[in-house]
């Protein structure tokens, strides 16, 4: 049972490109979650998908920021006009349920906006 | 506002000495607490948990305690191993899936 995979593991691009990361959940999880952690500091919580809906995207910024989780396929977190600051580490997390349901995470996309 | 809060960002520990961790909160509406170990360039990886009608869970050579009053928990590592060389991230949660991490603390075991 493979575990949550991201991917690309590392991602450059250069200021005013499209940022796409991908997240494809544990086998049998419908719940995915998105955090970022810049340097130095913990994970904060960015969105809160269901397959096809945002149930909570408190966490995303208002701006340039959306995230997807289709019917087929991984779930999706789209970065537009990236800028130095979106330069982070992503991580996605999935459970089977909401709640305190465990929450397992994958290893992360490294965006690095040059 | 930082509501979940790791003061040390560091410890050393001796190899088969015991490890603690520290985490304050401040929301009394936490009321499920875990600790994740994360190695460099690897996701979190859950390590233990506890819920807040519980003041201590004990998993192999991990205890987690909670103190609700102080609004305070820890994590025991005994015997330290090189091995848990690692960061450690306390989270929190409301009854809900939105964890709240805090800023983590880099254990170094010593050989």
């Amino acid at each position: 049972n493979a575990g949550v995979m991201q991917n690309p593991r590392h991602l450059v691009r250069r200021r005013g490109q499209e940022a796409r990361l991908r997240c494809s959940p544990m086998k049998g999880h419908s719940h995915v979650y998105w955090y970022r952690q810049l340097p130095e500091e913990g994970l904060k919580f960015m969105v809160y998908l269901q397959k096809e809906n945002i149930i909570d995207e408190s966490g995303m910024p208002k701006e340039r920021f959306s995230a997807e989780f289709p019917k087929e396929g991984p779930s999706i977190l789209r970065i537009q006009q990236v800028v130095r600051g979106d330069s982070a580490a992503y991580f996605c997390a999935s459970s089977l349920g909401g709640g305190n349901s465990q929450a397992f995470f994958g290893q992360g996309t490294r965006l690095t906006v040059v | 506002d930082q509501q979940v809060k790791q003061n040390s960002p560091s410890l050393s520990v001796q190899e088969g000495r015991i490890s603690i961790l520290n985490c304050d909160y401040t929301n009394s509406m936490f009321d499920y607490f875990l600790w994740y170990k994360k190695y460099p360039a690897e996701g979190p990886t859950f390590l233990i948990s506890i819920s807040s009608i519980k003041d201590k869970n004990e998993d192999g050579r991990f205890t987690v305690f909670l103190n609700k009053s102080a609004k305070h928990l820890s994590l025991h590592i005994v015997p330290s191993q090189p091995g848990d060389s690692a960061v450690y991230f306390c989270a929190a949660s409301s009854g809900t899936y939105k964890y709240i991490f805090g800023t983590g603390t880099r254990l170094k075991v010593l050989a």
